[in-house]
């Protein structure tokens, strides 16, 4: 039973392009995030919800907007994709702010 | 600013071989020092936590340590096995993990 789900793992699509990747965590944490991580395995955060909430929102272009339906779920959608946002993206949950992170197994970007 | 930086970005051992993996951070309270791993195509799996200078935390063959301005990750008698990249982490101002660019250590029987 996995305990921080992304879908989808891979997605390719062209530039301009709309996409969403879904986050699922079944650990009971309060808080999530979405970190994005580049060619050279560079992790870096890019939003944290606490209980649904938005607590950071690094600069990040407007594009990409996260969506908590409820504690469990946190989603990602991105408008008009670019070439550089090609990347893999993961999430993560964790029970305190700054605690310890769980990671999904990330979820493979292509944009052409 | 918070900044974490590791060292070497790169390192190649031989099965048995010991070294030692460097993380130096900006100092302005630490709340925790973390240690993840990750392999290919994978996420990031969490190894420990250290909260205070002298703690030290052991798992298998890697032991981690903790001063006031750095970490080591030491691995003793590494197997191909260890192989993966290591990152480490500290509390951002605010409420998430800032991450180093890691190490790759790549162990060969």
């Amino acid at each position: 039973d996995t305990a921080v789900s992304q879908t989808p793992k891979y997605l390719v699509t062209q530039m301009g392009n709309d996409k969403s990747i879904k986050c699922e965590q079944n650990l009971g944490h309060d808080t999530m995030y979405w970190y994005k991580q580049d060619s050279k395995k560079f992790l870096k955060i890019m939003f944290s919800y606490n209980n649904k909430e938005l607590i950071i929102n690094e600069t990040v272009p407007n594009r990409f907007s996260p969506k908590s339906p409820d504690k469990a779920h946190l989603n990602l959608h991105i408008n008009s994709l670019e070439l550089g946002d090609s990347a893999v993206y993961f999430c993560a949950s964790s029970p305190l702010l700054n605690g310890e992170l769980f990671f999904g197994e990330g979820s493979r970007l292509t944009v052409l | 600013e918070d900044q974490v930086t590791q060292s070497p970005e790169a390192l190649r051992l031989q099965e048995g071989e010991s070294s030692s993996l460097n993380c130096s951070y900006t100092v302005s309270g630490l709340r925790g020092l973390f240690w993840y791993r990750q392999d290919p195509g994978k996420g990031p799996e969490f190894l420990f936590t250290l909260y205070s200078a002298g703690e030290e935390k052991e798992k298998e063959r890697l032991k981690a340590t903790l001063t006031k301005k750095e970490s080591f990750l030491h691995i003793t008698a590494p197997k191909p096995e260890d192989s993966a990249t290591y990152l480490c982490a500290r509390p951002s101002a605010g409420t998430a993990l800032i991450f180093g660019k890691g190490t790759t250590l790549s162990v060969s029987s």
